[in-house]
């Protein structure tokens, strides 16, 4: 069965570092997302993808926050600076007519 | 952000019997309901999913009931099988313009089916 695919599993790095999550979407789907949860709370969405382009972002995805799809397969996201409340698990999600979404395994950042 | 709640933070049920996992959601602009499933250490797996066109979605051992004047839905699992155990979600979206796919959780609830 697809999956979606995300590395690392896990990523320690420093506050202020710069850190890049990949994922690799299901191959025929169209819509590509990110969601993260911190421990403890909810799973909350970050940023939607369609059309190499962002759909729609919450309130976290500020500045900091970038995505792209730099190839046919690869889905990233990219946290400029760290900050220690960055930390948590950030799942990749892809859909193909953007109702249901297939979870990949997600990254566990920690940020020291 | 209290749009979408699971008031049950854990439900413990007895192999064979039926499980029933409850969710509320306040925005009435949602038209589209989905429950995960999530074990340790893996992401949110898809189960069933329900469209607010409907009041009853059924899969298997899985059935997903909508009520939509209470805002209340209702996943029930029978039988249930202690494969079963697991953290379940609800979720929730609707369908207008860049929104889709934009999915609103609940907090989870940890259903444990023992032998």
């Amino acid at each position: 069965e697809p999956e979606v695919t995300q590395t690392p599993s896990h990523q320690v790095t420093q506050m202020g570092q710069e850190v890049i999550l990949r994922c690799v979407p299901i191959s025929n789907h169209l819509y590509f997302y990110w969601y993260r949860q911190i421990l403890g709370q909810k799973v909350e969405f970050l940023v939607s993808f369609y059309n190499n382009e962002i759909s729609e972002k919450s309130e976290i995805f500020d500045d900091q926050f970038s995505v792209e799809r730099p190839d046919g397969s690869n889905f990233t996201l990219k946290i400029r600076s760290t900050k220690l409340e960055d930390s948590a698990m950030y799942f990749c999600a892809s859909s193909e007519l953007g109702e249901k979404l297939f979870f990949g395994s997600g990254t566990q950042l920690s940020v020291l | 952000d209290q749009q979408v709640k699971q008031n049950s933070p854990s439900l413990s049920v007895q192999e064979g019997r039926i499980s029933i996992l409850n969710c509320d959601y306040t925005n009435s602009m949602f038209d589209y309901f989905l429950w995960y499933k999530k074990y340790p250490a893996e992401g949110p797996t898809f189960l069933i999913s329900i469209s607010s066109i409907k009041d009853k979605n059924e899969d298997g051992r899985f059935t997903v009931f909508l009520n939509k004047s209470a805002k209340h839905l209702s996943l029930h699992i029978v039988p249930s099988q202690p494969g079963d155990s697991a953290v379940y979600f609800c979720a929730a979206s609707y369908a207008g313009g860049t929104s889709y796919g934009k999915l609103t959780f609940g907090q989870g609830t940890i259903l444990t089916v023992h032998p």
